[in-house]
Protein backbone atom coordinates (compact mmCIF):
# COMPACT_ATOMS: atom_id res chain seq x y z
CA UNK A 1 0.00 0.00 0.00
CA UNK A 2 1.52 2.88 -1.51
CA UNK A 3 1.89 5.96 1.32
CA UNK A 4 0.92 9.85 1.16
CA UNK A 5 2.58 11.05 -2.46
CA UNK A 6 3.35 14.27 -2.92
CA UNK A 7 4.85 16.06 -6.10
CA UNK A 8 6.73 17.54 -6.63
CA UNK A 9 9.58 17.67 -3.96
CA UNK A 10 11.22 20.53 -4.99
CA UNK A 11 9.82 23.58 -6.59
CA UNK A 12 11.71 26.94 -7.72
CA UNK A 13 9.16 29.51 -8.29
CA UNK A 14 10.12 33.49 -9.04
CA UNK A 15 7.88 36.23 -7.41
CA UNK A 16 4.59 36.55 -8.73
CA UNK A 17 4.29 33.22 -10.57
CA UNK A 18 2.20 30.40 -9.38
CA UNK A 19 2.78 27.52 -7.63
CA UNK A 20 0.72 23.92 -7.69
CA UNK A 21 1.43 21.41 -5.28
CA UNK A 22 -0.21 17.89 -4.99
CA UNK A 23 -0.93 15.16 -3.00
CA UNK A 24 -2.23 11.83 -3.48
CA UNK A 25 -3.18 10.51 0.03
CA UNK A 26 -3.18 6.65 1.03
CA UNK A 27 -5.29 4.08 -0.98
CA UNK A 28 -8.99 4.45 0.89
CA UNK A 29 -8.23 7.62 2.66
CA UNK A 30 -11.01 10.90 2.03
CA UNK A 31 -9.36 13.16 3.97
CA UNK A 32 -6.48 15.23 3.01
CA UNK A 33 -4.96 17.72 5.34
CA UNK A 34 -2.14 20.46 4.58
CA UNK A 35 0.11 21.76 6.41
CA UNK A 36 3.02 24.36 6.30
CA UNK A 37 6.43 24.06 7.84
CA UNK A 38 8.70 27.36 8.19
CA UNK A 39 12.47 26.54 8.84
CA UNK A 40 13.29 25.57 12.28
CA UNK A 41 9.49 25.42 12.61
CA UNK A 42 6.66 23.07 13.49
CA UNK A 43 4.23 22.48 10.74
CA UNK A 44 1.50 24.56 10.67
CA UNK A 45 -1.84 23.72 9.73
CA UNK A 46 -3.20 25.05 6.58
CA UNK A 47 -6.64 23.30 5.43
CA UNK A 48 -8.47 20.12 5.80
CA UNK A 49 -10.84 18.70 3.00
CA UNK A 50 -13.34 15.99 2.01
CA UNK A 51 -13.89 14.60 -1.49
CA UNK A 52 -15.56 17.65 -3.17
CA UNK A 53 -15.38 19.88 0.18
CA UNK A 54 -13.36 22.04 2.32
CA UNK A 55 -14.33 20.77 5.64
CA UNK A 56 -11.94 23.93 7.28
CA UNK A 57 -9.76 26.39 6.01
CA UNK A 58 -8.78 28.68 9.37
CA UNK A 59 -5.16 27.45 8.67
CA UNK A 60 -4.94 29.18 5.38
CA UNK A 61 -4.50 32.82 4.11
CA UNK A 62 -7.10 34.05 2.86
CA UNK A 63 -5.71 35.51 -0.41
CA UNK A 64 -3.46 34.29 -2.96
CA UNK A 65 -4.12 30.98 -1.10
CA UNK A 66 -6.84 28.09 -2.33
CA UNK A 67 -7.01 24.45 -2.04
CA UNK A 68 -9.08 21.89 -3.75
CA UNK A 69 -9.52 18.04 -3.56
CA UNK A 70 -11.64 16.68 -6.72
CA UNK A 71 -13.62 13.63 -6.96
CA UNK A 72 -10.57 12.23 -9.03
CA UNK A 73 -7.63 12.68 -8.90
CA UNK A 74 -4.82 14.63 -6.40
CA UNK A 75 -5.37 17.35 -3.99
CA UNK A 76 -4.11 20.73 -4.72
CA UNK A 77 -3.05 23.66 -2.99
CA UNK A 78 -2.30 26.51 -4.95
CA UNK A 79 -0.46 29.46 -4.21
CA UNK A 80 -1.02 32.28 -6.53
CA UNK A 81 1.30 35.65 -7.44
CA UNK A 82 4.46 33.62 -4.94
CA UNK A 83 6.04 35.94 -2.50
CA UNK A 84 9.69 35.11 -0.46
CA UNK A 85 7.58 34.66 2.52
CA UNK A 86 6.11 31.71 1.07
CA UNK A 87 9.13 29.57 0.64
CA UNK A 88 8.56 26.81 3.24
CA UNK A 89 7.82 22.98 2.96
CA UNK A 90 4.24 22.08 2.70
CA UNK A 91 3.39 18.94 3.76
CA UNK A 92 0.04 16.79 2.78
CA UNK A 93 -1.04 14.34 5.57
CA UNK A 94 -4.27 11.93 5.00
CA UNK A 95 -6.38 9.67 7.23
CA UNK A 96 -9.66 7.03 6.43
CA UNK A 97 -12.23 8.62 8.22
CA UNK A 98 -13.37 10.80 11.24
CA UNK A 99 -12.73 7.76 13.59
CA UNK A 100 -9.31 7.72 12.66
CA UNK A 101 -7.10 9.82 14.37
CA UNK A 102 -3.69 9.37 13.07
CA UNK A 103 -2.58 10.94 10.25
CA UNK A 104 -0.25 9.88 7.71
CA UNK A 105 2.50 12.36 6.19
CA UNK A 106 3.98 12.84 2.87
CA UNK A 107 7.23 13.81 2.09
CA UNK A 108 6.66 17.08 1.60
CA UNK A 109 7.26 19.72 -1.30
CA UNK A 110 10.08 22.46 -0.81
CA UNK A 111 8.58 25.64 -1.98
CA UNK A 112 11.48 28.19 -2.79
CA UNK A 113 10.73 31.75 -3.87
CA UNK A 114 13.42 33.39 -5.94
CA UNK B 1 -6.75 27.75 22.29
CA UNK B 2 -4.67 24.88 22.23
CA UNK B 3 -0.77 25.31 22.21
CA UNK B 4 1.84 22.38 22.27
CA UNK B 5 5.24 23.86 23.54
CA UNK B 6 8.58 22.03 23.45
CA UNK B 7 11.14 23.62 26.00
CA UNK B 8 14.54 22.05 24.87
CA UNK B 9 15.55 23.21 21.05
CA UNK B 10 18.09 20.75 21.10
CA UNK B 11 18.82 17.81 23.13
CA UNK B 12 22.09 15.41 22.63
CA UNK B 13 22.60 11.67 23.59
CA UNK B 14 25.49 9.12 23.13
CA UNK B 15 24.97 6.04 21.08
CA UNK B 16 23.04 3.20 23.43
CA UNK B 17 21.96 5.60 26.38
CA UNK B 18 18.71 6.83 27.30
CA UNK B 19 17.29 9.94 26.78
CA UNK B 20 13.80 12.14 27.29
CA UNK B 21 12.47 14.55 25.18
CA UNK B 22 10.12 17.44 26.95
CA UNK B 23 6.22 18.41 25.78
CA UNK B 24 3.65 20.12 27.63
CA UNK B 25 0.33 21.05 26.04
CA UNK B 26 -2.68 23.25 26.94
CA UNK B 27 -6.18 22.18 26.61
CA UNK B 28 -9.34 22.50 28.12
CA UNK B 29 -10.41 19.34 26.37
CA UNK B 30 -10.76 15.82 28.27
CA UNK B 31 -10.78 13.57 25.49
CA UNK B 32 -7.70 14.08 22.62
CA UNK B 33 -4.85 12.11 21.12
CA UNK B 34 -0.78 12.73 21.54
CA UNK B 35 1.97 12.02 19.11
CA UNK B 36 4.83 12.30 18.75
CA UNK B 37 6.70 12.40 15.18
CA UNK B 38 9.88 11.84 13.59
CA UNK B 39 11.57 13.93 11.00
CA UNK B 40 14.88 13.13 9.80
CA UNK B 41 17.32 15.00 7.45
CA UNK B 42 14.77 13.40 4.57
CA UNK B 43 12.09 15.93 5.90
CA UNK B 44 9.96 12.45 6.11
CA UNK B 45 7.13 13.07 9.11
CA UNK B 46 7.28 9.78 10.48
CA UNK B 47 4.81 8.66 13.13
CA UNK B 48 6.86 7.46 16.40
CA UNK B 49 3.99 7.14 19.23
CA UNK B 50 0.61 8.00 20.11
CA UNK B 51 -1.34 7.96 23.56
CA UNK B 52 -4.90 8.45 24.21
CA UNK B 53 -5.69 10.46 26.72
CA UNK B 54 -8.17 8.37 28.13
CA UNK B 55 -5.88 5.50 29.25
CA UNK B 56 -4.27 5.80 31.79
CA UNK B 57 -1.01 3.30 30.91
CA UNK B 58 1.81 5.04 28.74
CA UNK B 59 2.19 3.67 25.56
CA UNK B 60 5.18 1.96 24.37
CA UNK B 61 6.54 1.23 20.74
CA UNK B 62 10.00 -1.05 20.79
CA UNK B 63 12.50 1.40 22.24
CA UNK B 64 10.34 4.34 22.27
CA UNK B 65 8.20 5.04 25.19
CA UNK B 66 6.09 8.00 27.15
CA UNK B 67 5.20 9.43 30.27
CA UNK B 68 1.94 10.85 29.66
CA UNK B 69 0.30 13.24 33.38
CA UNK B 70 -2.44 13.83 32.14
CA UNK B 71 -2.93 16.62 35.06
CA UNK B 72 0.01 17.80 34.09
CA UNK B 73 -0.34 18.28 30.78
CA UNK B 74 2.50 16.61 30.26
CA UNK B 75 3.73 14.25 27.71
CA UNK B 76 7.72 13.29 27.28
CA UNK B 77 8.86 10.55 24.86
CA UNK B 78 11.62 8.50 26.17
CA UNK B 79 13.94 6.80 23.79
CA UNK B 80 15.97 3.72 25.47
CA UNK B 81 19.02 2.60 23.83
CA UNK B 82 19.55 5.37 21.82
CA UNK B 83 20.60 4.45 18.32
CA UNK B 84 22.80 6.92 15.01
CA UNK B 85 19.45 6.42 13.20
CA UNK B 86 17.37 7.62 16.03
CA UNK B 87 19.23 11.31 14.98
CA UNK B 88 16.37 13.68 13.91
CA UNK B 89 14.13 16.70 14.55
CA UNK B 90 10.95 15.51 16.98
CA UNK B 91 7.76 17.46 17.43
CA UNK B 92 5.30 16.59 20.19
CA UNK B 93 1.69 16.82 18.42
CA UNK B 94 -1.82 17.29 20.08
CA UNK B 95 -5.09 16.44 18.52
CA UNK B 96 -9.13 16.67 19.27
CA UNK B 97 -11.54 14.51 17.58
CA UNK B 98 -14.61 16.32 16.84
CA UNK B 99 -17.60 14.73 15.28
CA UNK B 100 -17.62 17.41 12.88
CA UNK B 101 -13.68 18.64 12.02
CA UNK B 102 -11.03 16.45 12.38
CA UNK B 103 -8.51 18.88 12.05
CA UNK B 104 -7.40 20.62 15.50
CA UNK B 105 -3.77 18.75 15.33
CA UNK B 106 -1.39 21.17 16.60
CA UNK B 107 2.73 20.97 16.91
CA UNK B 108 5.31 21.92 19.19
CA UNK B 109 8.13 23.89 17.88
CA UNK B 110 10.41 20.74 17.91
CA UNK B 111 13.74 18.91 19.38
CA UNK B 112 16.23 18.48 17.58
CA UNK B 113 17.96 15.34 18.63
CA UNK B 114 22.30 14.54 18.16
CA UNK B 115 23.07 11.01 18.72
CA UNK B 116 27.19 10.80 19.38
CA UNK B 117 29.04 7.84 18.54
Amino acid sequence: NAGVMQNPRHLVRRRGQEARLRCSPMKGHSHVYWYRQLPEEGLKFMVYLQKENIIDESGMPKERFSAEFPKEGPSILRIQQVVRGDSAAYFCASSPNLKVDTQYFGPGTRLTVL
Amino acid sequence: AQTVTQSQPEMSVQEAETVTLSCTYDTSESDYYLFWYKQPPSRQMILVIRQEAYKQQNATENRFSVNFQKAAKSFSLKISDSQLGDAAMYFCAYRIITFYNNNDMRFGAGTRLTVKP
